[in-house]
């Protein structure tokens, strides 16, 4: 079985630039997660999606960070602009409801 | 407080050694638990769920206090490819991650 396939592995960017990730979740997962991990931390949830409606998105930096599952699919998650503080690896999860979630690798951003 | 805290490490122990890691969670509705290990620079994966009744799986052991609002992770006969962050997640609407507790293995 697939697993969870995000893109770009590795970003970097300058401060104030945009950038996107994209995820592919799990086949016939309709939970899909975005998680920020900043070095040293655990994740940290930014929004939480089940098939194409937003559940939770009270950590997401609304200013700059939106996301959107549009056919409660594949997801993307954009910065704009981008700050120092957001270099972190970005991680992509889904699962089936109320069952155990599965990661993707990760993308890992840069911001110089 | 955060919603779930751990002991960050890092644990350095000798090979064959038994060690054990706490959490604790302030939202007394959560409804289900979790280990998550995670190599470096590598995606969390599941370790094991955590039942009230507490649940072994070969050397490691999970258990749960709810009255406590307390969750553990034994991990007997310690191996170097124990050597990994271990993350204590909750359930509540989504997941909640701690910070993670940092084990090293040495010979």
């Amino acid at each position: 079985e697939a697993g969870v396939a995000q893109s770009p592995r590795y970003k970097i960017i300058e401060k104030r630039q945009s950038v996107a990730f994209w995820c592919n979740p799990i086949s016939g997962h309709a939970t899909l997660y975005w998680y920020q991990q900043i070095l040293g931390q655990g994740p940290k949830l930014l929004i939480q999606f089940q098939n194409n409606g937003v559940v939770d998105d009270s950590q997401l930096p609304k200013d700059r960070f939106s996301a959107e599952r549009l056919k409660g699919v594949d997801s993307t998650l954009k910065i704009q602009p981008a700050k120092l503080e957001d270099s972190a690896v970005y991680l992509c999860a889904s699962g089936e409801s109320g069952n155990t979630i599965y990661f993707g690798e990760g993308s890992w951003l840069t911001v110089v | 407080r955060k919603e779930v805290e751990q002991d960050p490490g890092p644990f350095n122990v000798p090979e064959g050694a038994t060690v054990a890691f706490n959490c604790t969670y302030s939202n007394s509705a959560s409804q289900s638990f979790f280990w998550y290990r995670q190599d470096c620079r590598k995606e969390p994966k599941l370790l094991m769920s955590v039942y009230s009744s507490g649940n072994e799986d070969g050397r490691f052991t999970a258990q749960l206090n709810r009255a406590s609002q307390y969750i553990s992770l034994l991990i007997r006969d310690s191996k170097l490819s124990d050597s990994a962050t271990y993350l204590c997640v909750v359930r509540g609407v989504g997941l909640t991650f701690g910070t993670g507790t940092q084990l090293k293995v040495e010979l």
